[in-house]
């Protein structure tokens, strides 16, 4: 079945400092990528939209000069913390879409702690 | 707007009992698709099942079943003989099916306990 590969699992990074997520899909493409954060205790709340070769989309409130995604191509897909603060310390995960499948194959997760 | 709600927030059963967990959502559109997520203490989503508006038959899985029914917008799902490894947070979750970009919208979650 489909599989999305997504690293570091983990990650702890000094505040200032920026951090990359990267998600691969290992046997299909994946033409829209999204990428979700999760507090504790909380819901999955969807960041951003992306379409391989095209600029994101991000949802109401998402900072997009501090959250950079980058889907340059059809298999990869990153997103980079900028500058990051202790508010930022979340799990990050990210979900792919190919063309004509209305399925949804997710990454295990991201879990980013700023200190 | 698209929503799903999941009234329950927490749950606790002892081991062998069963469990329903409830979801009602919320579209306009007439063509959606409706699913179940797992999420462990690892973190990482498990698919459960995905059901579209048109299909409106239950489905049974093993231990795992799911009731939709359009009429009062609900997609229950019921753990029958529960077991400690059913111990996650479970969450439902709503697309349409407009295209390539369709958002999934989730639910609260309920954190379902499984006692031994």
């Amino acid at each position: 079945g489909a599989v999305v590969s997504q690293h570091p699992s983990r990650v702890i990074c000094k505040s200032g400092t920026s951090v990359k997520i990267e998600c691969r899909s290992l046997d299909f493409q994946a033409t829209t990528m999204f990428w979700y954060r999760q507090f504790p205790k909380q819901s999955l709340m969807l960041m951003a939209t992306s379409n391989e070769g095209s600029k994101a989309t991000y949802e109401q409130g998402v900072e997009k000069d501090k959250f950079l995604i980058n889907h340059a191509s059809l298999t990869l897909s990153t997103l980079t913390v900028t500058s990051a603060h202790p508010e930022d310390s979340s799990f990050y995960i990210c979900s792919a879409r190919t063309r004509g499948n209305y399925g949804y194959t997710f990454g295990s997760g991201t879990r980013l702690t700023v200190v | 707007a698209q929503k799903v709600t999941q009234a329950q927030t927490e749950i606790s059963v002892v081991e062998k009992e069963d469990v329903t967990l409830d979801c009602v959502y919320e579209t306009r559109d007439t063509t959606y698709y409706l699913f179940w997520y797992k999420q462990p203490p690892s973190g990482e989503l498990v698919f459960l099942i995905r059901r579209n508006s048109f299909d409106e038959q239950n489905e049974i899985s093993g231990r795992y079943s799911w009731n939709f029914q359009k009429s009062t917008s609900s997609f229950n799902f019921t753990i029958t003989a529960s077991q400690v490894v059913d111990s996650a947070v479970y969450f439902c979750a709503l697309s349409d099916s407009t295209g390539a970009n369709s958002k999934l919208t989730f639910g609260k979650g309920i954190t379902l306990s499984v006692r031994p």
